[in-house]
């Protein structure tokens, strides 16, 4: 079974541009999580997405945002790209069966904002 | 949102149990408690997770208190593999945010 492929790995942005970030679940998951970590802040919470409706989201501003394809592809994008946006953004293919909730992680694209 | 508690770091020798502690007394009574681990440059993965009983995996041991305030993953032998960050999440019963805390960086030492 084919990992979680997050595209591109590496990326330089100036401020006030934006980005667009793509995430492939594992096959068969159709929940996708985003998460933004930093060495300040740690790991934090974007949004989650569940055939395609957002599902759970994070305190972020509403520079953030993201959506889920019908394949469950997610992509999310940052508007008005801030110095303080460069992070490490995770994402996350979401297995549920019953009470069991597990999530599986990307290796990230690492955002540099100049 | 719920909130975790660990120690910044630890340390262990190769081939010792390692404890590692985290406080949650904020927890509900619904509230999953699941332990990922993240190794250099990798994305977190899962380690354990449970609700109110202990339980055990290939990985490690989940301790729980039997308030639920407070948990302890067990690693029986460290290895060199192991050093990496632990977090302690809380999950809420419905939905899968996940929020995870600054974790506790675990070095093992040869």
């Amino acid at each position: 079974k084919a990992g979680v492929t997050q595209t591109p790995r590496y990326l330089i942005k100036t401020r006030g541009q934006q980005v667009t970030l793509s995430c492939s679940p594992i096959s068969g998951h159709r929940s996708v999580s985003w998460y933004q970590q930093t060495p300040g802040q740690g790991l934090q919470f974007l949004f989650e997405y569940f055939s395609e409706t957002q599902r759970n989201k994070g305190n972020f501003p509403g520079r953030f945002s993201g959506r889920q394809f019908s394949n469950s592809r997610s992509e999310m994008n940052v508007s008005t790209l801030e110095l303080g946006d460069s992070a490490l953004y995770l994402c996350a293919s979401n297995a549920q069966q019953g009470a069991i909730h597990e999530q599986f992680f990307g290796p990230g694209t690492r955002l540099t904002v100049l | 949102d719920a909130k975790t508690t660990q120690p910044n770091s630890m340390e262990s020798n190769e081939e010792e149990p390692v404890h590692l502690p985290c406080n949650h007394s904020t927890i509900s009574g619904t509230d999953y408690i699941h332990w990922y681990r993240q190794l250099p440059s990798q994305g977190p993965e899962y380690v354990i997770h449970g609700l109110t009983s202990n339980v055990n995996n290939r990985m490690a041991s989940l301790a729980i208190a039997e308030d639920r305030k407070s948990s302890t993953l067990i690693l029986h032998r460290a290895t060199l593999r192991d050093a990496a960050v632990y977090y302690c999440i809380l999950r809420a019963n419905t939905g899968n945010q996940f929020y995870f805390g600054t974790g506790t960086s675990l070095t093992v030492i040869p």
